[in-house]
């Protein structure tokens, strides 16, 4: 099925620190998403973006975070500075559309966040 | 309550047993998700309903939004279906899936 890549599968940072975690999302979807699940828990939503904008973000997306995706790169999450709690696996997803019709979400392997 | 709930959260099944899961939820969502986590906790998509019932190979689930529920069923379970399975719904007016606490489904041979 389509694939949605993350870079890189682990980072081990010091807390403080910035970390950008990075997503490649299926070539032709417009919406994508950061979900974050803590080791033995569930899968929680952070945020949604599309055409540039965040749409909705729970609040779990702390005012040190950020999302963009600048000309078509990579979709990004930025946690500057980080905290210990921040320690989780961060999955990205993409969606063709955001609501109605065949909304399938599609994630990534996730990257592994440590904080130190 | 938890707005999805699912069960069982824990299932052990010979190989080729049948078996199912179940989410319910407290409001009215307009689409579901199943997902199944694989050891290494790759999220892989299996359905995605608005409504009705959908099968792929061994695998067949079910949305019914009026009820609240969605169930995955699975026949003649192999080695490989092991795993934690989610459901994640969707509700009118907002872009998040809210995701089930999963089933961890063991398969013995």
């Amino acid at each position: 099925g389509p694939k949605v890549l993350q870079i890189p599968s682990h980072q081990i940072i010091d807390m403080g620190q910035m970390v950008t975690l990075n997503c490649d999302p299926v070539s032709n979807h417009l919406y994508f998403y950061w979900y974050k699940q803590i080791l033995g828990q569930q899968m929680e939503f952070l945020v949604n973006f599309y055409n540039g904008k965040v749409m909705e973000k729970s609040k779990l997306f702390k005012d040190q975070f950020s999302v963009e995706r600048p000309d078509g790169s990579y979709f990004t999450l930025k946690i500057q500075p980080t905290a210990l709690e921040d320690s989780a696996v961060y999955f990205c997803a993409s969606s063709r559309t955001g609501g109605g019709g065949q909304n399938t979400l599609y994630f990534g392997a996730g990257t592994r966040l440590s904080v130190l | 309550g938890m707005p999805v709930e699912q069960n069982p959260p824990a299932l052990s099944l010979y190989e080729g047993a049948d078996s199912g899961l179940r989410c319910n939820f407290s409001t009215t969502m307009k689409s579901v998700q199943w997902f199944q986590q694989n050891h290494r906790g790759r999220l892989i998509t299996l359905f995605y309903l608005a409504q009705g019932t959908k099968e792929n190979g061994r695998l067949k689930s079910t949305f019914n939004s009026k009820e609240r529920y969605s169930t995955l069923h699975i026949k003649d379970a192999q080695l490989e279906d092991s795993g934690t399975y989610f459901c994640a719904a969707q509700s009118s007016g907002s872009w998040q899936l809210i995701f089930g606490s999963g089933t961890q489904l063991t398969v013995m041979p």
